[in-house]
């Protein structure tokens, strides 16, 4: 198994909805990513996790919220988003640096 | 923040010819180069990692890399539709205790049949 899934691949939530996003990887790689990606840009680096601890947090805000139960899954929590959140949200792993598999990805909409 | 730029394009090139991908960064202490390709729609897919001064080959990409220029360029030979797609530059910023890319904004490429 050498890929990254993430669920759901589309999602469209309101502002004042929770939701959450999936990402699994059973490759037994110790770095989790969230990247977000507008139309026309490139990844921008959310979070890391490093053997299932938070590394970097690039000063986001609060209302997106990781987590990382064990090994194979990280979680994104969303509340309270606002339009602007609309992006493509990218789960990544890696062994090492730098990020070597990226998963397809979560179209994210929000109304 | 340690900056990478990159010609935005679009590239045009048609088929068979060589399509050339440049990109040039700020932080003289970065050591480790990527390259990614992403379809429209799709993830990013690293396809070319270089670390030393010089060429590396893989296929019909090579990449070259001068750190006294602060350089980096993707070259495909015998471009193919297929290879259309945006091709992003990514750097390794060190800092902090940590790692992570910092990516350029990318070069759409065309290959016209």
């Amino acid at each position: 198994d050498t890929e990254v899934t993430q669920t759901p691949k589309h999602l469209v939530m309101g502002m004042t909805n929770k939701k959450s996003l999936k990402c699994e990887q059973h490759m037994g790689h110790r770095a989790m990513y969230w990247y977000k990606q507008k139309a026309k840009k490139p990844p921008e680096l959310m979070f890391v996790y490093s053997y299932e601890k938070l590394s970097i947090n690039e000063s986001v805000p609060s209302r997106f919220s990781p987590e990382c139960p064990n090994s194979s899954l990280l979680n994104l929590h969303l509340h309270a988003l606002q339009p602007e959140d609309s992006a493509l949200y990218l789960c990544a792993s890696s062994p090492s640096s730098p990020v070597r598999f990226f998963g397809p990805g979560t179209r994210l909409t929000v109304l | 923040q340690k900056e990478v730029e990159q010609n935005s394009g679009p590239l045009s090139v048609p088929e068979g010819a060589i399509a050339s991908l440049n990109c040039t960064y700020s932080d003289r202490g970065s050591q480790s180069f990527f390259w990614y390709r992403q379809y429209s729609g799709k993830s990013p897919e690293l396809i070319m990692s270089i670390y030393s001064n010089g060429d590396k080959e893989d296929g019909r990409f090579t990449a070259q890399l001068n750190k006294a220029s602060q350089y980096v360029s993707l070259l495909i030979r015998d471009s193919q539709p297929s290879d259309s797609a945006t091709y992003l530059c990514a750097v390794n910023e060190v800092g902090g205790g940590s790692e992570k890319l910092v990516f350029g904004k990318g070069t759409k490429l065309t290959v016209n049949p």
